[in-house]
């Protein structure tokens, strides 16, 4: 119940196209879900995040859809560009915890 | 301001030995948390401190593994008799207030242990 499943753990897009990482939970104390993005050889950075109280929240590129009965909720990036290949790992506050998703590894291709 | 940051950035021992990982949070930051990151893998919690109360170590692999945090700044993961399945990416992080606020990550030490 603690967990969070994130897909799907590598992804290839063309430039330009739409990159879709998915992740579900089945915590329904969860009250926050980040999204965090890391470049290799670095810590991961806070990248975008939603309350449940709202279904999407876009921030340039970058857009989160949250669906609170499917309980799961989505990265979308849009044009996506080889400036963006990176592991992006979702995650989920409850409880005073914070539980990561596995990662998704993007490779954007030129 | 500075970022968090960690020491040493890169630390390779032999199996048996016992290591120790420094982490300064950013200043003002009242929760820390350690995780560990093995190669393609995700973020293994391992220890939250906030504040003064009692560390939440449920993440701790096992009893070799140990953190302290003094005077609420610095931590310290110490981890003893090293282990080959010990070599991972060790990251730390602050936040300001605690669970559910953003956590500003450290770049990590890549611990290998041969």
């Amino acid at each position: 119940q603690q967990q969070v499943k994130q897909s799907p753990q590598s992804l290839i897009v063309q430039k330009g196209g739409i990159s879709i990482i998915n992740c579900a939970y089945e915590n329904t104390a969860f009250d926050y879900f980040p999204w965090y993005q890391q470049f290799p050889g670095k810590g991961p950075a806070l990248l975008i995040a939603i309350r449940p109280d709202v279904s999407e929240k876009k921030e340039g590129r970058f857009t989160i859809s949250f669906n609170k009965s499917a309980k799961q909720f989505s990265l979308h990036i849009m044009d996506s560009q080889p400036g963006d290949s990176a592991t992006y790992f979702c995650a989920a506050k409850g409880n005073d915890k914070i539980i990561f998703g596995k990662g998704t590894r993007l490779h954007i291709l030129p | 301001g500075a970022g968090v940051s960690q020491s040493p950035s890169n630390k390779v021992t032999e199996k048996g030995k016992d290591v120790e990982l420094r982490c300064d949070p950013i200043s003002g930051h009242t929760a820390l948390y350690w995780y560990r990151q093995s190669l393609g893998q995700g973020l293994e919690f391992l220890i939250y401190f906030q504040g003064n109360s009692a560390p939440d170590k449920s993440g701790l692999p096992s009893d070799r593994f140990s953190a302290e945090r003094t005077g609420g700044s610095v931590s310290t993961l110490t981890i003893q008799r090293t282990q080959q399945e010990d070599s991972a990416v060790y990251l730390c992080a602050s936040s300001l207030v605690g669970v559910g606020e953003t956590q500003y990550f450290g770049p990590g030490t890549r611990l290998l242990v041969l």
